[in-house]
C-alpha cells in the first residue's frame, strides 16, 4: 500500500503560469481533501470531495479548481499562479465524510511562485 | 463555528525533559472528535490519537499521554522523557459529528517542538 501519493514534490512557477497537482490514494477511500500549509497558519482546507463525482469549496478556494477524476484521484489546478499561492500543499483522504475518521495525508508538494 | 487554539508556537526542551503541548477548542456541538497529528521534518502528517467527546478517560501510549478535560475544553498532549526523534510540529484538530456541524476537521496552527540532545 502506497497510501496517499502526490506529484510533484517540488515546483517553481512564474506568476501567471498554470499547473495541476496530482493526488492518488489506494485505500479505497471515498473522501479526499486538499489543504495548504503556510507558516503560522496551520492547515487550511481548499477543496474537498466527499465522494466520487462531488466537490465542494473549503475555507480558501479562490484561485483553485479541483477535479475528482475517479475514486482514486483528486487533482488541484492553479489556473494563473500568484505569489500568494506559494505554500506547501497536502492531499488527504479518509474512508468517508464522517467526523470520526482521521485523515491520511500525502507527503506534500512544495510550490513556489515567483 | 469550531475553533482550535494552540497557543504555544514553539517549545524548546532538552532531551529527557517532559513537555506538554496545549490544545483548547471551542464548539457548540455535544458530539465531537479531537485529534492529534505529528508532522516530522520529513513533512508528512501522521495521525496519533482520536478522542470522542463522551470519553474523558486519559490515554497513555508509551511516552505519550493525553489529558482530555471537557470542563476546560482542553485536550493536552504530554511527552515524557522527550527524545530528539520527538522533534516535529504537532497539530490538534476538531471535527463535529452532529447534523449541521462540520465533519471536516479544523486544525490548530500547530506547535513546533524542538528537542535538543
Amino acid at each position: 500500500n502506497a497510501g496517499v501519493t502526490q506529484t510533484p514534490k517540488f515546483q517553481v512557477l512564474k506568476t501567471g503560469q498554470s499547473m495541476t497537482l496530482q493526488c492518488a490514494q489506494d485505500m479505497n477511500h471515498n473522501s479526499m481533501y486538499w489543504y495548504r500549509q503556510d507558516p503560522g497558519m496551520g492547515l487550511r482546507l481548499i477543496y474537498y470531495s466527499a465522494s466520487e463525482g462531488t466537490t465542494d469549496k473549503g475555507e480558501v478556494p479562490n484561485g483553485y479548481n479541483v477535479s475528482r477524476l475517479n475514486k482514486r484521484e483528486f487533482s488541484l489546478r492553479l489556473e494563473s499562479a500568484a505569489p500568494s499561492q506559494t505554500s506547501v500543499y497536502f492531499c488527504a483522504s479518509n474512508p468517508t465524510l464522517q467526523a470520526y475518521y482521521e485523515q491520511y495525508f500525502g507527503p506534500g508538494t512544495r510550490l513556489t511562485v515567483t | 463555528a469550531q475553533k482550535v487554539t494552540q497557543a504555544q508556537t514553539e517549545i524548546s526542551v532538552v532531551e529527557k525533559e517532559d513537555v506538554t503541548l496545549d490544545c483548547v477548542y471551542e464548539t457548540r456541538d455535544t458530539t465531537y472528535y479531537l485529534f492529534w497529528y505529528k508532522q516530522p521534518p520529513s513533512g508528512e502528517l501522521v495521525f496519533l490519537i482520536r478522542r470522542n467527546s463522551f470519553d474523558e478517560q486519559n490515554e497513555i501510549s508509551g511516552r505519550y499521554s493525553w489529558n482530555f478535560q471537557k470542563s476546560t475544553s482542553s485536550f493536552n498532549f504530554t511527552i515524557t522523557a522527550s527524545q530528539v526523534v520527538d522533534s516535529a510540529v504537532y497539530f490538534c484538530a476538531l471535527s463535529e459529528a452532529q447534523s449541521g456541524g462540520s465533519y471536516i476537521p479544523t486544525f490548530g496552527r500547530g506547535t513546533s517542538l524542538i528537542v535538543h540532545p
